[in-house]
């Protein structure tokens, strides 16, 4: 079973709207959580991450995401989209293998 | 130099063929990954080596060769494969095992 899960294999938002990008995690999961972005024909980069601390985590490009362990959720927002952050997003999780556990992505597309 | 860099970025080979994918990375790390990136999949990791140890293969088939000459070089000798064998593999790294990880641009990869 999957222990990542991504919710929306495609979102389509406007320039300058909100960008939210759904994660789950299952609840066995030790919490380390993370973003990674892929653009066309490279590999994926790190947007943020989350091991301790403070649930509300900053990113690269103006991105943020926040840990909720209630909800077992950590999603990926923006407040205002760019025709750049068109690409896809990778949630991943350490699920105590010895390398991270990936979703199966979400296309951003932004429209002008 | 980029931190990982994986060679050809683009690959095509038939059923037959033998074939090796290139992965240096210029990071100081100490762990190296290959990962297959198929449509509509989840990232499949396929195996891990830690100070050049194989530590995790994850049930690939043996039509599919890792070796990691040492903790810089991480090769993916290939022969046989399988029209289903066609994806983007993606080559990363981490230094002491830890889940940040560092990836490279990968090759795509079409068997005909």
């Amino acid at each position: 079973a999957q222990s990542v899960t991504q919710l929306g294999s495609h979102v389509s938002v406007s320039e300058g709207a909100l960008v939210l990008l759904r994660c789950n995690y299952s609840s066995s999961v030790p919490p380390y959580l993370f973003w990674y972005v892929q653009y066309p024909n490279q590999g994926l980069q790190l947007l943020l991450k989350y091991t301790t601390g403070a649930t509300l985590v900053k990113g690269i490009n103006g991105f943020e995401a926040e840990f909720k362990k209630s909800e077992t959720s950590f999603h990926l927002t923006k407040p205002s989209a760019h025709m750049s952050d068109a690409a896809e997003y990778f949630c991943a999780a350490d699920t105590g293998r010895r390398a991270l556990t990936f979703g199966s992505g979400t296309r951003l597309q932004v429209q002008p | 130099e980029t931190g990982v860099t994986q060679t050809p970025r683009h690959l095509v080979m038939g059923m037959t063929n033998k074939k090796s994918l290139k992965c240096e990375q210029h990071l100081g790390h100490n762990a190296m990954y290959w990962y297959k990136q198929s449509a509509k999949k989840p990232l499949e990791l396929m195996f891990v080596y830690n100070f050049k140890e194989q530590t995790e293969n994850n049930s690939v088939p043996s039509r599919f060769s890792p070796e990691c000459p040492n903790s810089s070089h991480l090769f993916l000798h290939l022969h046989t494969l399988q029209p289903e064998d066609s994806a983007l593999y993606l080559c990363a790294s981490s230094q002491d095992g830890g889940k940040q990880l560092f990836f490279g641009s990968g090759t795509q990869l079409s068997v005909l």
